[in-house]
């Protein structure tokens, strides 16, 4: 069963404007979560992350918000730059047991951002 | 910025070859690398966690036979895909932890993957 969806394969939003990537999962023992983004023939590279007891981690243009009672996290991008199109992997771990270190990854959205 | 190599990027091989692929972490130790593989338009499935200096531990469903790890020294994993099969033509990533960073949530550094093509 997949425990970690991205349900919008893609996405595709005005320079400028805000981007805005969904991540649900199901599983409640993960306790932080990863955003990568991966370039075409690239290894995915870490972008920001956020643990079980914030709601919100901000970096610059990226700002990810953590939902723990929907299970739900979000990836804000503002403002948008064609530079930023590329796949985003949103990724959920757990400390506990035979799981510490893993990341179980969803299916990945591709976004575009157009001039 | 944490870098992790991976070679070759790219297998073209014959059907009951066996390939290998090289993971390395170049400005830090890993004494744990991650090896996944990803489907066409699928998520990164993990296969196994690799373990200097022990056994790799195999996520169920991963053939233990069929995908041999090995991890020498805290630099260096390598994952072989033995008397490969076109059903394991697939796209190969592994990934690194920095060994001096504790805590489980450290994010994981990514090679740039292998595109393993069995004919």
């Amino acid at each position: 069963d997949q425990q970690v969806k991205q349900n919008s394969p893609s996405l595709s939003v005005q320079e400028g404007r805000i981007s805005i990537l969904n991540c649900d999962y199901t599983n409640s023992m993960f306790d932080y979560f990863l955003w990568y983004k991966k370039y075409p023939a690239e290894g995915p590279t870490f972008l920001i992350s956020i643990s079980s007891i914030k709601d919100k981690n901000e970096d610059g243009r990226f700002t990810v918000f953590l939902n723990k009672s929907a299970k739900h996290l979000s990836l804000h991008i503002v403002p948008s730059q064609p530079g930023d199109s590329a796949v985003y992997f949103c990724a959920a771990g757990s400390p506990w047991g035979t799981s510490y270190g893993k990341l179980t990854f969803g299916q990945g959205t591709i976004l575009t951002v157009h001039p | 910025g944490a870098v992790v190599s991976q070679h070759p990027s790219r297998v073209i091989c014959k059907s009951g070859t066996s390939v290998k692929i090289e993971c390395r972490s170049l400005d830090f130790q890993a004494t744990t690398m991650f090896w996944y593989r990803q489907f066409p338009k699928q998520s990164l499935m993990l296969m196994a966690t690799s373990n200097e200096g022990s056994k790799a531990t195999y996520e169920q469903g991963v053939e233990k036979d069929k995908f041999l790890i090995n991890h020498a020294s805290l630099t260096l994993s390598t994952l072989t895909v033995t008397s490969a099969h076109p059903e394991d033509s697939s796209f190969y990533i592994c990934s690194a932890r920095d060994a001096k960073i504790q805590g489980s949530n450290q994010p994981q550094h990514f090679g740039d993957g292998t595109r393993l093509s069995i004919l």
